[in-house]
């Protein structure tokens, strides 16, 4: 099946810092990448919509000024936490549509980020 | 407003015995269903899916149902094993449109030897 990778897989950072993280997809090219955030004992939030070569769309309640996105090749797109805060402390997880098979998305095996 | 809704938190049961978990929607216009399997600290998997001119889909040990006039899907796994004690997520998306998954809350399954 098709393989979406996150890098890193974990990091710890300081207070006011930013951190990116990369999703990666490795045997197709994605137009659509998809940013998840999950907290503990609840679901998966979408945070934002990534196209290609376009600006991302953002979730109601998500700073999009926080949390970057850029999607600048069809197997990459990056998310950014800006100025990062413990409250940012999460995991996230993004997923990347395979346009040739209706509604599956392909999920990477997340980034836990940690804020200290 | 959760437009899918997965109102077990939590399901225990045997090995060897069936897994049922539910999932319910209220918007209408959601035509293709989805199953995804969580382990703690990865991404969703993809298990199986269906659209809704079915009303059945099976691969394997794991069959959803489909109950369009009620809203309702269900996953059954048959036989359960300790290996599918995870998290599970319905999630629909409406086709044609933005392709945004949108996910339940999970039911956590426990499969006891």
């Amino acid at each position: 099946g098709a393989v979406v990778s996150q890098h890193p897989s974990r990091v710890i950072c300081k207070s006011g810092t930013s951190v990116k993280i990369e999703c990666r997809s490795l045997d197709f090219q994605a137009t659509t990448m998809f940013w998840y955030r999950q907290f503990p004992k609840q679901s998966l939030m979408l945070m934002a919509t990534s196209n290609e070569g376009s600006k991302a769309t953002y979730e109601q309640g998500v700073e999009k000024d926080k949390f970057l996105i850029n999607h600048a090749s069809l197997t990459l797109s990056t998310l950014t936490v800006t100025s990062a805060h413990p409250e940012d402390s999460s995991f996230y997880i993004c997923s990347a549509l395979d346009g040739e098979k209706l509604g599956e998305q392909y999920f990477g095996p997340g980034t836990r980020l940690t804020v200290t | 407003d959760q437009q899918v809704k997965q109102n077990s938190p939590s399901l225990s049961v045997q090995e060897g015995r069936i897994s049922i978990l539910n999932c319910d929607y209220t918007n209408s216009m959601f035509d293709y269903f989805l199953w995804y399997k969580k382990y703690p600290a990865e991404g969703p998997t993809f298990l199986i899916s269906i659209s809704s001119i079915k009303d059945k889909n099976e691969d394997g040990r794991f069959t959803v149902f489909l109950n369009k006039s009620a809203k309702h899907l269900s996953l059954h796994i048959v036989p359960s094993q300790p290996g599918d004690s995870a998290v599970y997520f319905c999630a629909a998306i409406t086709q044609g449109g933005s392709e945004k998954l949108v996910f339940g809350k999970g039911t956590k399954l426990t499969v006891n030897p």
